[in-house]
């Protein structure tokens, strides 16, 4: 079974300052996706940016961007330019890209990003 | 918001009452989740439709039954809640092209189980 570890519970960044936010995850499988989303206080889930694992290159979304480690089998998200409104827990996922396994996200504990103004 | 409603958004019940959570889609997606989120845990699977009555397990499918007899709505029903199943519910849809797939979610349905 895939796992997904996130082993900072809790982070912190200075408004402007850059982040990153570490998850490493374990599968068998050679071809799969892996996802960074948001939840803010409005409890919404929010799609930050997706990685195919047959890509080399890192995914970037604007602010965001992936340090994406396919043989160590990690996968960070980094925040450049930090904002108020990037406090939010953070989300690292996994999944399957064909077969049962492709229909089900396994998703990481979270962890939770405060920004000091 | 892909076009995702969930119903009710709050709702306490007492143990041993059955409950039934509903997701609405206003774009025709063909895939559906129901995910649960408690802390130290994570969001979790609970089912999944690929169809009308087509639905299938997920990683913590125990205590809950699912049900999708249109394109648009998948029910989760809770048969006699617990206070385990206290949790906060996400319904969630994937867009785009195979292999390009991304989920959305829903906002949420907090329940409480007294």
């Amino acid at each position: 079974a895939q796992t997904v570890t996130q082993s900072q519970p809790e982070m912190s960044v200075q408004e402007a300052e850059t982040v990153t936010l570490s998850c490493t995850y374990d599968t068998s499988e050679s071809d799969y996706y892996l996802f960074w989303y948001k939840q803010p206080p409005s409890r919404q889930m929010i799609l930050v940016i997706r990685q195919e694992a047959y890509k080399q290159q890192n995914a970037t979304e604007n602010r965001f961007s992936v340090n994406f480690q396919k043989a160590a089998k990690s996968f960070s998200l980094k925040i450049s330019d930090s904002q108020l409104g990037d406090a939010a827990m953070y989300f690292c996922a996994y999944r399957a890209y064909s077969g049962a396994g492709s229909y089900q996200l396994t998703f990481g504990k979270g962890t939770k990003l405060s920004v000091i103004p | 918001d892909a076009g995702i409603t969930q119903s009710p958004r709050h709702k306490v019940t007492e143990t041993g009452t059955p409950v039934t959570l509903r997701c609405h889609q206003t774009e025709n997606h063909r895939y559906m989740y129901w995910y649960r989120q408690d802390p130290g845990h994570g969001l979790r699977l609970i089912h999944y439709s690929y169809g009308v009555k087509d639905t299938d397990k997920g990683e913590v499918s125990d205590g809950y039954s699912v049900s999708r007899s249109k394109t648009e709505d998948f029910l989760l029903t809770l048969e006699s809640a617990t206070s385990s199943q206290t949790s906060v519910y996400f319904c969630a849809i994937s867009e785009g092209e195979q292999g390009q797939e991304k989920l959305f979610f829903g906002s949420g349905t907090q329940l409480s189980v007294l």
